[in-house]
């Protein structure tokens, strides 16, 4: 069975930092992977989404890069904005098209 | 084009009512997934269906708990006999097809009082 895991858990940095999400997976027969953000009581808003053959995904101040051989992937956020707090949460899809989740990192960005 | 609309956001039920939400795809969408978040917990899948089909419900409670995906319609998640330890968040994403980017609704949260 697919286990993802995210580290840190939590995260509190300083305006303007670049910072490195991690995560990791178990099985590496995935379709894609894409990454979340969920703010407090709200849904889940895309970020980005990495197929199994590709390597990384860039958009904005965000990129995520996948290795999916190791079973990792990290999302880099540059020069962080108190507006990225939230909760980034990655998720695999695998067998039968269902997504894994991690349990997500909450990243709080102080101004 | 909107987003996937799920209704109604808030949802509250008394112990052995029965919950039904509601979740409408993106336009062209004919995948449609479940997933419920319980309080300080992650997200976990609970059914995958396509039109008029159920593909995967391997992550749906054996009891109570029912989804549909009519060819005209919203899906709809039905719960049962409602109990305290329902009380969640539930989500509904939809995608084009199986490979491609999904996209989350707003969440019900249901709160059985």
């Amino acid at each position: 069975k697919q286990e993802v895991t995210q580290i840190p858990a939590a995260l509190s940095v300083p305006e303007g930092e670049n910072l490195v999400l991690n995560c990791s997976f178990t099985d590496s027969a995935i379709y894609n992977l894409q990454w979340f953000r969920q703010d407090p009581g709200k849904g889940l808003t895309s970020l980005l989404l990495i197929q199994s053959s590709q390597r990384e995904q860039t958009s904005g101040r965000l990129n995520a890069s996948l290795d999916k051989s190791s079973g990792r992937s990290t999302l880099y956020i540059a020069a962080s904005q108190p507006g990225d707090s939230a909760t980034y949460l990655c998720a695999v899809r695998g067998n039968f098209n269902k997504f894994y989740f991690g349990s997500g990192t909450k990243l709080n960005v102080k101004p | 084009n909107a987003g996937v609309m799920q209704n109604p956001r808030h949802l509250v039920r008394r112990r052995g009512q029965e919950a039904r939400l509601r979740c409408s795809p993106m336009k062209g969408h004919s995948h449609v997934y479940w997933y419920r978040q319980l309080p300080e917990e992650g997200l976990k899948f609970m059914v995958y269906l396509q039109k008029e089909n159920i593909i995967d419900e391997s992550g749906m409670p054996k009891e109570r708990f029912s989804a549909e995906f009519p060819k005209e319609g919203p899906s709809i998640l039905r719960i049962q006999q409602v109990v305290r330890g329902d009380s969640a968040a539930y989500f509904c994403a939809s995608s084009p097809r199986p490979d491609t980017e999904a996209f989350f609704g707003q969440g019900t949260r249901l709160t059985v009082v």
